[in-house]
């Protein structure tokens, strides 16, 4: 079965400084990925996703990230952290079964 | 268009009581789903639907039901509460994929603001 793993339930930055945040999916054939994100007391709102057009894929407010099938990764990342980015991140996958599988998302604090 | 909308936003529940969460979108999409968050968990598929008259479970469908009567509303019934389902609900929707086989052409999923339910 699919899953989608993100290591590290909080990650907290400092404002300017790089953001990642990793993402591993199990499958053997690649999924469509994509990275939500949830501010609080709000719904998800995508970020971007990866259709297999082009590995590197570039979202919304400066984020983007890369698809790496040897690595069966997708990791987001943003090179300079604003406040506004405090939220959490989720990571999700679908193999043509019509829904998401999701990570259990990671909570991004950034330190002024 | 207003989207996908929930209600309520908050309900407290006692132990086996019943109720609906309500959903609704407005964009004519032809997929709907039901999703629950769970702290550090999180988003698990209850419910999906292909359109109207047509529903299927997901991961964690016990407890629940659902009904598509029409492709606008997709409604989520518990019937009788348990502790074990006070969570955060989301209903999400898509639209019907033109060309299935075109990975660009994938939509994406559109969420509602969620309803918070506590059951005591």
């Amino acid at each position: 079965a699919q899953s989608v793993t993100q290591l590290g339930s909080h990650v907290s930055v400092s404002e300017g400084a790089l953001v990642l945040l990793r993402c591993n999916y199990s499958s053997s054939v690649p999924p469509y990925l994509f990275w939500y994100v949830q501010y609080p007391n709000q719904g998800l709102q995508l970020l971007l996703k990866y259709t297999s057009a082009a590995t590197l894929v570039k979202g919304i407010n400066g984020f983007e990230a890369e698809f790496k099938k040897s690595e069966t990764s997708f990791h987001l990342t943003k090179p300079s952290a604003h406040m506004s980015d405090a939220a959490e991140y989720f990571c999700a996958a679908d193999t043509g079964r019509r829904a998401l599988t999701f990570g259990s998302g990671t909570r991004l604090q950034v330190q002024p | 268009n207003a989207g996908v909308t929930q209600t309520p936003k908050f309900r407290i529940l006692k132990i086996g009581q019943s109720m609906t969460l309500q959903c609704t979108q407005d964009m004519n999409h032809n997929y709907m789903y039901w999703y629950r968050q769970d702290p550090g968990m999180g988003l698990k598929l209850i419910y999906y639907s292909v359109g109207a008259g047509i529903t299927d479970k997901g991961e964690v469908p016990n407890g629940y039901n659902v009904s598509r009567s029409t492709t606008e509303d997709f409604p989520l019934r518990l019937e009788l509460a348990a502790p074990s389902q006070t969570s955060v609900y989301f209903c999400a929707s898509r639209p019907r994929l033109a060309g299935a086989s075109l990975p660009s052409s994938y939509n994406e999923q559109f969420f509602g603001p969620g309803t918070r339910l506590t059951v005591l």
